[in-house]
Parts: C-alpha cells; structure tokens; sequence
C-alpha cells in the first residue's frame, strides 16, 4: 500500500495570506489527523476527522480549519497567516481510532 | 494536565553503544508511540504499545503502565540511528501529546 502523501512538500508564503494543506491517507484509512511542529512549541495535535467529522480539536485559533471528504483525503486551511505559523505540517492516518497512525512526510510552510 | 516527560534531552554515544531513552507520562493511556524524526526529514513511527515489549531488529520498546513509563532501546548503535526521538502518547478519549524529544547523536 501506498503510504500517507501531502502536499505541497514546501511552500512559501506571505503574512495575511491563506494556505490550503492536502492530505491523502493510506488506503482504507478512515482518520485523518492533523500536527504543527515548531522549534518552539514541539509537536502539537491540531484536530483529527473520522469519517468525514471532526472528532478532536487542539488548542488553536479558528484561523486554522480542516475538513475530510468522503474517500478520505483531508484538507486544512491556515486563514490569515502569521509569521508564528511557520512550521512543518504533518498528517497521520489510522485505520480505526486507536490503532498505530502512519504520518506522512509533512508540509513546510514558511511565512514571511 | 496530560504531561509527557522525555529523558535525556540530549545524548551522545559512541558506535555500538547501547541505548536507554525513556518517557513519562502523567494519566492512564490508551497507546504510546516511539517515533523517530532524522534531520530535516519526516516522522516515522517506530514502535506502538500498550503493553509489554516490542522488538523491531536492533530497537525494543516497553511499556509499564503501573508506573507510567516506558523505554526505547536501541542496541549496538550506529551513527544512522542519529536522530530526534519522540514519544507520543495517546490518552482516553483525546488525542496525543508528544513528549520534548530525546536527541541522538552516534559517533563512529
């Protein structure tokens, strides 16, 4: 089986603007959960959908939503963006609630 | 508060070495990751426990939940093995919370 895939790997962009992060699990994997890591903060859960709901949300601002479609690729979208929102983006998906996630490679914004 | 200690932050060894990372938490779990994270690169999953030991090759991992720890090993250490070392742990009805990191660092 293919492993979980994001995209874009890098990209760049500048503050005020929005991002929209792509996440596509391991096939017949039906959460989807979304971490931002910096070097300040470490890795930090940002909200896990399953079956198309959003189950579980991190302490983040509303500026950062996601969503899942029915095959169960995610998206998460960064509205406003800040210079503190420059991290690497990982998904991870499962087959069941706790089961063993699989993380993707992440994506890397950078806002300047 | 759900709390995830690592320890050491840092650690140096010289090839061949054995290894002992290991990671506290604070409330009862449903399942902890050992997940490893090389320079620049992505996360990967190493180990998940929710009881007893674990072995893949030359890393094991084991769990006592009673006293809220476990340990990652990593036998005969090679300087591919340097890397960020974290645990993960996910507790009921949440999701995870990641430990600070262990960072290896194996010296031929």
């Amino acid at each position: 089986k293919a492993g979980v895939t994001q995209t874009p790997r890098y990209l760049i962009k500048t503050r005020g603007q929005q991002v929209t992060l792509s996440c596509s699990p391991i096939s017949g994997h039906r959460s989807v959960s979304w971490y931002q890591q910096t070097p300040g903060q470490g890795l930090q859960f940002l909200f896990e959908y399953f079956s198309e709901t959003q189950r579980n949300k991190g302490n983040f601002p509303g500026r950062f939503s996601g969503r899942q479609f029915s095959n169960s690729r995610s998206e998460m979208n960064v509205s406003t963006l800040e210079l503190g929102d420059s991290a690497l983006y990982l998904c991870a998906s499962r087959e069941q609630l706790y089961n063993e996630q699989f993380f993707g490679p992440g994506t890397r914004l950078t806002v300047l | 508060k759900n709390e995830v200690e690592q320890s050491p932050q840092n650690l140096t060894a010289q090839e061949g070495e054995f290894i002992t990372i290991n990671c506290s938490y604070s409330v009862g779990i449903s399942a902890l990751h050992w997940l490893q994270q090389h320079p620049g690169g992505g996360i990967v999953s190493l180990f998940m426990l929710s009881s007893g030991k674990k072995k893949h090759g030359r890393l094991i991992a084991t769990i006592n939940i009673q006293e809220k720890h476990s340990s990652l090993h990593i036998t005969a250490s090679h300087p591919r093995d340097s890397a960020v070392y974290i645990c993960a742990v996910g507790f009921y009805g949440q999701n995870f919370v990641f430990g600070p990191g262990t960072r290896l660092s194996v010296l031929p």
